[in-house]
């Protein structure tokens, strides 16, 4: 079964930093780019990071550009993203997500993991 | 910035038919999928490249694309498909349409 579970959520204050990670299986994880997607609670969907199967390319938007960073562990099958200098406008639930063969379509995602960012 | 504009709510009868739209400039070369999202759930993709429904969708599920206005059509609308459902183009999302079966 293809599966994505996040991890690493949690309370933090602002100006602090939290690593969430994504464990994948039922599927080459190398082979797939892989995402980050975050949904402030009772709002939308928002792309955060793209990074392509080799770890070799990252992108990000714009609200989180020099903040966040975005990896990847191939031989553990492992999605990581570095959040730092966090602000209160980062609480989200953030979700792991599979980019969908020969498309940009989000084919899988993960259940997703909250960040809560507060004094 | 690219903006992606849904409407906020479509409400429909059981058994009729629902049409969300997404409205871009241009969308250009770029696919348009969507995503249904229930309450408490994680999104899931109902349908990618405009029109191809993901593995599982039921075939009451079809998209359209004509440029500049993509449109998702759920046939025969039961309870259950009662969720908020997104539209994205490259690394977009639209702004949201929840669904409401009265």
């Amino acid at each position: 079964e293809v599966q994505l579970l996040e991890s690493g959520g949690g309370l933090v204050q602002p100006g602090g930093s939290l690593r969430l990670s994504c464990a994948a299986s039922g599927f080459t994880f190398t082979n797939y780019a892989m995402s980050w997607v975050r949904q402030a609670p009772g709002k939308g969907l928002e792309w955060v990071s793209n990074v392509s199967g080799s770890g070799g390319s990252t992108f990000y938007a714009a609200s989180v550009k020099g903040r966040f960073t975005i990896s990847r562990d191939n031989s553990k099958n492992t999605l990581s993203l570095q959040l730092n200098s966090l602000r209160a406008e980062d609480t989200a639930l953030y979700f792991c997500a599979k980019k969908a063969d020969l498309s940009d379509a989000f084919d899988i995602w993960g259940q997703g993991t909250m960040v809560i960012v507060s004094s | 910035s690219y903006v992606l504009t849904q409407p906020p709510s479509v409400s429909v009868a059981p058994g009729q038919t629902a049409r969300i739209t997404c409205g871009g400039d241009n969308f250009g070369s770029n696919s348009v999928h969507w995503y249904q999202q229930k309450p408490g759930q994680a999104p899931v993709l109902v349908v990618f490249d405009d029109s191809d429904r993901a593995a599982g969708i039921p075939e009451r599920f079809s998209g359209s694309n004509s440029g500049n206005t993509a449109t998702l059509t759920i046939s025969r609308v039961d309870a259950g498909d009662e969720a908020d459902y997104y539209c994205q183009v490259w690394d977009v999302f639209g702004t949201g349409t929840r669904v409401t079966v009265l």
